[in-house]
């Protein structure tokens, strides 16, 4: 089975630039993550869907963060516009239903922006 | 402040020396999970422990749910286990959603 896979795996953007992540969960997941990993903060939620309705949008990260999910296995997080403190790895997870709770996370994508 | 602490921060050990690796947390979880991350790579879920004490080849995880802690134990490290530990817990309630700690950096040495 496929695990989590997140294309590009590195991107470079320059400041005010659009760009836009993807995420493919595991097949039959129901939950999708998206998060943003830094040194100093840590994993930090950015999108939650629940059979693609989006459950918590991450707050702070509203205003240049918009992540989607037009159908059950692909979801998009567009970074409009970037800014340098936007340099991060984005992660995006998955899982099913049950009583596992268990998370599968994807490889990142690392986003540098100049 | 940070509702999962993990101490602590880094770790160095000579192989075959055991790690114990600590969190805490301050809310209540309905779940906890383990994560280890290689270095540059993504996480991999370790153990799913919310309470009690469960065992994966050389891990031994231990949740006191009461207490709010967790604590991870490798026994007999080696080089390939370097790398960084997470703890994360599912607070109660609707969202279901993890909330990591900043992790335990793990470097064993030959």
């Amino acid at each position: 089975d496929a695990g989590v896979t997140q294309t590009p795996r590195h991107e470079v953007a320059e400041k005010g630039q659009t760009i836009i992540l993807k995420c493919e969960p595991v097949s039959g997941h129901n939950d999708l993550f998206w998060y943003r990993q830094t040194k100093i903060q840590g994993l930090e939620l950015l999108s939650y869907f629940r059979s693609k309705s989006l459950m918590e949008d991450g707050g702070a990260f509203k205003d240049r963060f918009k992540a989607e999910m037009l159908n059950s296995s692909f979801s998009t997080l567009k970074i409009q516009p970037t800014e340098p403190k936007d340099s991060a790895v984005y992660l995006c997870a998955s899982r099913g239903q049950g009583s596992s709770y268990e998370q599968y996370f994807g490889p990142g994508t690392r986003l540098t922006v100049l | 402040g940070q509702q999962v602490q993990q101490s602590p921060s880094s770790l160095v050990l000579q192989e075959g020396e055991n790690a114990e690796l600590q969190c805490n947390f301050s809310s209540t979880a309905t779940q906890l999970q383990w994560f280890y991350q290689s270095p540059g790579g993504s996480l991999v879920s370790l153990l799913s422990n919310p309470s009690g004490t469960k065992h994966t080849g050389r891990l031994t995880s231990t949740t006191v749910t009461k207490e709010r802690r967790s604590s991870l134990h490798i026994s007999s490290s080696q080089t390939t286990d370097s790398g960084t530990y997470l703890c994360a817990i599912d607070q109660t309630g609707n969202t279901r959603k993890l909330i990591f700690g900043l992790g335990t950096t793990l470097q064993v040495q030959p």
